[in-house]
């Protein structure tokens, strides 16, 4: 069975400090890899994706690696902000126009 | 740039009433993907329609139905609505011919609550 899975569920920082999440998924021949940020209550916004050939994918703050082996995702980002506090979820997508399968998500709170 | 777009954005029902959401995906954008999200829970497939066929079928109600229409827009049936089909229900669009064709964009969600 395909699953995705996050950790930690929630993470508190404080304001200032660099952090990861996680993401695994228990079928590596993914197509790509995709990882969301949800406000309470909000829609998804699409942070960065990065493709199955790929081995991370960089925006401002953000970085995120795949290594597809280990069947494993990081997401990394620097120098929190209050801002930053959301859910962030991990998608795997496994075939070309299909469905994604998303972990659980881990809440992040930064702290000012 | 344009964007999915979901009516309503809010919506309240009584159990066992029937509800209809709407999506209207990106233009040129030829699948939807329709997803539930319950509370506290990731987003779970539904359904997804590519060239106005069925393409996929996920963790779908027989109480529910959808259908993508000669315009590309999509709709999801609800019916004999349930207590627990109050979710967060998010349409995605992409496109199977241009570049990016295993982009999904969605849509901002539509909030259902069955009272």
């Amino acid at each position: 069975k395909q699953e995705v899975t996050q950790i930690p569920a929630a993470l508190s920082v404080p304001e200032g400090e660099n952090l990861v999440l996680n993401c695994s998924f228990t079928d590596s021949a993914i197509y790509n890899l995709q990882w969301f940020r949800q406000d309470p209550g909000k829609g998804l916004t699409s942070l960065l994706l990065i493709q199955s050939s790929q081995r991370e994918q960089t925006s401002g703050r953000l970085n995120a690696s795949l290594d597809k082996s280990s069947g494993r995702s990081t997401l990394y980002i620097a120098a929190s902000q209050p801002g930053d506090s959301a859910t962030y979820l991990c998608a795997v997508l496994y075939n070309q126009g299909g469905k994604l399968i998303f972990g659980q998500g881990t809440e992040l709170s930064v702290k000012p | 740039a344009a964007g999915v777009i979901q009516s309503p954005r809010h919506l309240i029902k009584e159990k066992r009433e029937t509800a209809t959401l709407k999506c209207y995906p990106i233009p040129r954008h030829d699948t939807v993907y329709w997803y539930q999200q319950g509370p506290g829970q990731d987003p779970q497939f539904l359904i997804s329609f590519y060239e106005k066929m069925q393409s996929d079928k996920g963790s779908i109600p027989d109480r529910f139905s959808a259908q993508q229409f000669s315009d590309y827009h999509s709709e999801l049936n609800m019916s004999s609505l349930e207590l627990g089909d109050s979710a967060l229900y998010f349409c995605a669009s992409s496109s199977m011919t241009s570049e990016y064709t295993d982009t999904q964009y969605f849509g901002p969600g539509t909030r259902l609550t069955v009272l």
